[in-house]
C-alpha cells in the first residue's frame, strides 16, 4: 500500500523559515516525481514544484522559485520542503503527492503568526 | 502558464441527477507524446484530494464508474451519472502536459 506520511502541523514566527516532511512507502521512491501543493484555507490547490527523487532535479512554479526549496534523501525515502522568509500569506496545508496526483499525503498545516 | 478555467464554480444537485463540469484550457494540452495529461480530482470537506480521473478519460482504480471524463485538445468534462451524497465537495482539474502543472479554480458540488 502506497503512503505518504507528512509531519505534523507548524507554528512559526513570520521572517522565519520552516521544513516540512514526506515519507514515502509502498512503493519504490525514486519510480515518481514527489509534487507539492499548497491550499490556503477555504483556497484552491496551487502547484509549488516537484522534485525527481532519483537525481534531485527539480521544477518550481515562478512563484515559488524563491520561497520553497525541495530537497529527497533516498536513504530514508523522505522528501522535504523548505519555506523561508515566512508571511501571514504562507498560512497554508501543504501537501505532497505522487503519481499524477493519484497518492497523497494528509497534508501539513502551517501556521504563520507571531 | 495554462490557465485551466472550471465552469460552473458551484453545482447544486439533488440525489440521482446527472451533473456535468466543464474545464477549459488556455492551451492545447496534447503533449507532443500523443497523451493529454489532464485529470479530475475531488476534495471532500476536510480531507486529502483524491483521483478519479487520469489523462482524459481513464477510472482510476476503485472509483466508481458513475464518473466519467472526456475532451480532448482545450475542451474536457467531467460527468457523475447518479449523484451520490458521498460525492459532494469539490472538483478540481489539473494539467501535467505543461510545465508548471496548474489547477482549475474548482467546482462545488453541493446538495440540493
Amino acid at each position: 500500500e502506497v503512503l505518504l506520511q507528512q509531519s505534523g502541523a507548524e507554528l512559526v514566527r513570520p521572517g522565519s523559515s520552516v521544513k516540512i516532511s514526506c515519507k514515502a512507502s509502498g512503493y519504490t521512491f525514486t519510480d515518481y516525481y514527489m509534487h507539492w501543493v499548497k491550499q490556503r484555507p477555504e483556497q484552491g490547490l496551487v502547484w509549488i514544484g516537484r522534485i525527481n527523487p532519483a537525481n534531485g532535479n527539480t521544477v518550481y512554479a515562478e512563484k515559488f522559485k524563491s520561497k520553497a526549496t525541495l530537497t529527497a534523501d533516498k536513504s530514508s525515502n523522505t522528501a522535504y520542503m523548505q519555506l523561508s522568509s515566512l508571511t501571514s500569506e504562507d498560512t497554508a496545508t501543504y501537501f505532497c503527492t505522487i503519481r499524477a496526483f493519484a497518492y497523497w499525503g494528509q497534508g501539513t498545516l502551517v501556521t504563520v503568526s507571531s | 502558464d495554462v490557465v485551466l478555467t472550471q465552469t460552473p464554480p458551484t453545482l447544486s444537485a439533488t440525489i440521482g441527477q446527472s451533473v456535468s463540469i466543464s474545464c477549459r484550457s488556455s492551451q492545447s494540452l496534447l503533449h507532443s507524446n500523443g497523451n493529454t495529461y489532464l485529470h479530475w480530482l475531488l476534495q471532500r470537506p476536510g480531507q486529502s484530494p483524491q483521483l478519479l480521473i487520469y489523462s482524459v478519460s481513464r477510472l482510476e482504480s476503485g472509483v466508481p464508474n458513475r464518473f466519467s471524463g472526456s475532451g480532448s485538445g482545450t475542451d474536457f468534462t467531467l460527468k457523475i451519472s447518479g449523484v451520490e451524497a458521498e460525492d459532494l465537495g469539490v472538483y478540481y482539474c489539473v494539467q501535467g502536459t505543461h510545465a508548471p502543472n496548474t489547477f482549475g479554480a474548482g467546482t462545488k458540488l453541493e446538495l440540493k
